[in-house]
């Protein structure tokens, strides 16, 4: 089936300071989703991106497509505490009825004050 | 934004027993729906997808008659954990898209369930 690698896994920052995360896959995605999830909560739709090359940005949240098709970065701009979470991408591909999602293994943001 | 709204937040139940966790769209109709797991620290792990009126099409290792899923109205589905053991304790997290719109899946908040 198909893969997500996200990266990095975790990662400790100062407030303030620039985040980025990516994700790479082995096949080709039509959507890239990327989701925010905090402690016992459902994820949260951050950013969509539906064609490639498309930057697309939120707040101090920008997301990429990857020309390829097979990536997509994230990145936060200025971090602060209530940026703490676990970001997914998700990757969305085509097909009849296929709306199905892909999930990668999340990164762990940790923001200190 | 579209909201999915998920209830109970959290269950507690014995071993044996069956436990039914409800999905709904509150501001829009949902075509599809879809039923993750999630284990501490992991990932989402899909466990089926519902569409209205038919039945849910489940992932391969999913039990279809231990994870009954019903999505009998275009803002309602319902998983049913039948017979439940303490290793079917969980998170259990819905999704819900309106596929005729947009590939976008919007979550609900997740019920935790517990099975003593």
């Amino acid at each position: 089936g198909q893969q997500l690698n996200q990266s990095p896994q975790s990662m400790f920052i100062q407030e303030g300071e620039d985040v980025s995360m990516n994700c790479t896959s082995s096949s080709i995605f039509n959507t890239w989703l990327w989701y925010k999830q905090d402690p016992g909560e459902g994820p949260v739709l951050l950013i969509a991106l539906y064609k490639a090359g498309e930057l697309t940005s939120n707040g101090r949240l920008t997301a990429q497509f990857g020309i390829t098709r097979k990536d997509s970065f994230l990145n936060i701009s200025a971090s602060i505490p209530s940026d703490v979470g676990i970001y997914f991408c998700a990757g969305q591909s085509s097909g009849a009825g296929s709306y199905q999602l892909t999930f990668g293994k999340g990164t762990k943001l940790s923001v200190i004050p | 934004g579209a909201v999915v709204s998920q209830h109970p937040s959290r269950v507690i139940c014995k071993s044996g027993t069956s436990v039914k966790i409800e999905c709904r769209s509150l501001d829009f109709q949902a075509t599809t729906m879809f039923w993750y797991r999630q284990f501490p620290k992991k990932s989402l792990m899909l466990m089926a997808t519902s569409n209205e009126g038919s039945k849910a099409t489940y992932e391969q290792g999913v039990e279809k008659d231990k994870f009954l899923i019903n999505h009998a109205s275009l803002t309602l589905s319902t998983l049913t954990v039948t017979s439940a053991h303490p290793e079917d304790s969980s998170f259990y997290i819905c999704s819900a898209s309106d596929s005729a719109i947009t590939y976008e899946q919007y979550f609900g908040p997740g019920t935790r369930l517990t099975v003593t």
